[in-house]
Parts: C-alpha cells; structure tokens; sequence
C-alpha cells in the first residue's frame, strides 16, 4: 500500500519561512507533488519534484530526497494569503492515479 | 472558459436515492479522476480513467460507478446512497506525462 505523512497543522507569522514536511511509503514511486487548498476552494498544483534536489517557483520551494523517501515545502516570505491547507501527493506506477496525504493546515498570523 | 467544471456544486439527497454528479473538462486532457474530501480534508482517489482503462480503488463501495461518453467527461453514478457518502467530490484531469492535474471545484454531498 501507500501511506503519506505530513503535520496536521503549522502556525507562522507574515514574512516568515515555513517548511512543511512529508514522508511517504510507496511502490514505483514516479516523484512527488505539491498541491494547495484555500478553504471552500479546489486543490491547486504548486510544484512537482521527480529528481533528488530543490525546486524553485517564487516564494515557494519544493525539496525531495528519495533515499529518505522524504520531501518538503518550503514557503517563504508568508503572507496572509497563504493560508490554506498543503498537500503533499505521491506520482506511482500503478496507472495515472495520484495519492494525497492527509493535508498541513497553515495559519498565518499578522 | 472553466477549464474542469463539475455540476452540481451543492446536492443534498435522502438516504437510498441514486444521484449523479457530472464532470467537463476542455483542456484536451486524456486523464480524469474522481477523488473524495472528507470532513476531515483527506483526499481519496476513487478512479481514475482514460479511453483505455479504468483503475479503481478497491475500496471504493460498487455503489459508486464513473460513466465516461466521451474523453472530455467523466460522469460519477452513486447508488443507494449512505450518509457516511456526504463528502465533497472534486473531479480532476491531467494528461498523460505529465505531473499536473487540475480539479473542478467540487460537488458538495449531503446525505439526510
């Protein structure tokens, strides 16, 4: 099976760093996604790591080491805005089929 | 010009009825999903399908069963519905090779 483990809740004050962190468990694992969810809103795709390294996309960042089976996002610079839930999500073999974990909710404080 | 929408956005409905939620994409994508958000937020995929198969998640109950008449709509059928089945249902597309898939805004189920 697949399993995803993330914080369930991350709190930081505006134009703060905050890294959110996931570990997974998988077979065939392709590489690993960052999706972002405002409350009452769709999940929006915020970055994609297939290779061990760093990936950079404005304030946000997205890291994966494979060996560990471990990545992380981080965000930069918060803003208000940014509040919202942040999951990460395993790319496997098995078909096109994309497994979430149970999501971070980040809080931004003034 | 929404890219993935999903109708309806809200479906209240009594336990044992049978209701569909529809899905559209016009993104020329050759993937759709379907994934359920519980009130606790966890995204799970139910299907997944393209014009050459179907991938289920086995633990999906086979009261739920997506319809595709073509590649740009992905219909989800749910009978005998359950009250453990209020969720919010998002369909998705993505196109094979590549890694991002875009979601509808979702389908707010209540079951009373």
């Amino acid at each position: 099976g697949q399993s995803l483990e993330q914080p369930s809740e991350v709190t930081a004050v505006e134009g703060a760093i905050v890294q959110i962190n996931c570990t997974y468990q998988t077979s065939g694992f392709y590489g690993l996604s960052w999706y972002q969810q405002h409350d009452g809103g769709a999940p929006t795709f915020l970055s994609y790591n297939a290779l061990d390294g760093l990936e950079e996309t404005g304030r946000f960042s997205s890291f994966l080491s494979r060996s560990d089976s471990y990545g992380y996002l981080l965000l930069q610079e918060l803003q208000m805005k940014d509040s919202a839930s942040y999951f990460c999500a395993v790319h496997n073999n098995a078909g096109n089929m994309l497994t979430f974990g149970g999501g971070t909710r980040l809080m931004v404080k003034p | 010009d929404t890219a993935v929408s999903q109708t309806p956005k809200y479906l209240v409905t009594q336990m044992g009825n049978d209701k569909s939620i529809k899905c559209e994409q016009n993104l020329g994508h050759d993937t759709m999903y379907w994934y359920k958000q519980d009130s606790k937020k966890f995204l799970k995929i139910m299907f997944s399908y393209n014009n050459k198969e179907l991938i289920i998640n086995e633990t999906v109950p086979n009261r739920f069963s997506p319809k595709s008449p073509d590649k740009a709509h992905l219909n989800l059928h749910i009978n005998s519905l359950e009250l453990g089945d209020s969720a919010v249902y998002f369909c998705a597309s993505s196109l094979t090779g590549r890694t991002e898939a875009f979601f509808g805004q979702g389908t707010r189920l209540t079951v009373v």
